[in-house]
């Protein structure tokens, strides 16, 4: 299974600020994976796919970079309404799996 | 509007079984293939299973191989995942996802069923 490490599991920030998010494979492959966004009680949202893919109707402030082992999610101006969990995921092999999680916290 | 709706969560005895349901609704669900994940309490997501859209096709997470079963009915646009031999550890939040194309991520998801495995 490849393992997904995520860091820093939490961040603090203040609005405005530009946030990077870095996760982690236990193997290299290609771009073959995702970022979500969780707020406490929901879903999670679907924000980048192919590593650095926009999903339809998330803001551009949002942008995901990376491939083999390291990946990143960077908020460009953090806004009041990203305060929340994310998560990575890899969708290279099966079973998929996730990093443990960044929640990102007003400082 | 994409809309996934769960059910048949509730309170089951370690060793028990249930069954959970999932409604698609606002796509044609014979088209993608369909995900379930799941969430302890206080803790991040785990990937449980996926199931192609003719059912031919399943996959799962090893810590849930030969108890659980993902199945289908696109007929009835729905989604179920049979949840036999429960353990403390399986007790989560279960989200039913839609996946992308070929089973590639879980784009839009319901907003869970809970299940809680307590004697």
């Amino acid at each position: 299974d490849i393992q997904m490490t995520q860091s820093p599991s939490t961040l603090s920030a203040s609005v405005g600020d530009r946030v990077t998010i870095t996760c982690r494979a236990s193997q290299s492959f290609s771009s073959w994976l995702a970022w979500y966004q969780q707020k406490p009680g929901k879903a999670p949202k679907l924000l980048i796919y192919k590593a650095s893919s926009l999903q339809s109707g998330v803001p551009s402030r949002f942008s995901g970079s990376g491939s083999g082992t390291e990946f990143t999610l960077t908020i460009s101006s953090l806004q009041p309404d990203d305060f929340a969990t994310y998560y990575c995921q890899q969708y290279n092999s099966y079973p998929w799996t996730f990093g443990q999680g960044t929640k990102v916290e007003i400082k | 509007e994409v809309q996934l709706v769960e059910s048949g969560g509730g309170l089951v005895q370690p060793g028990g079984s249930l069954r959970l349901s999932c409604a698609a609704s606002g796509f044609t669900l014979s088209s993608y293939w369909m995900s379930w994940v799941r969430q302890a309490p206080g803790k991040g997501l785990e990937w449980v299973a996926n199931i192609k859209q003719d059912g031919s096709e399943k996959n799962y997470v090893d810590s849930v191989k030969g108890r659980f079963t993902i199945s289908r009915d696109n007929a009835k646009n729905s989604v179920y995942l049979q949840m036999d031999s429960l353990r403390a550890e399986d007790t989560a939040v279960y989200y039913c996802a839609r996946d992308y194309s070929s089973g590639w991520y879980p784009v839009d998801w319901g907003q869970g069923t809970l299940v809680t495995v307590s004697s």
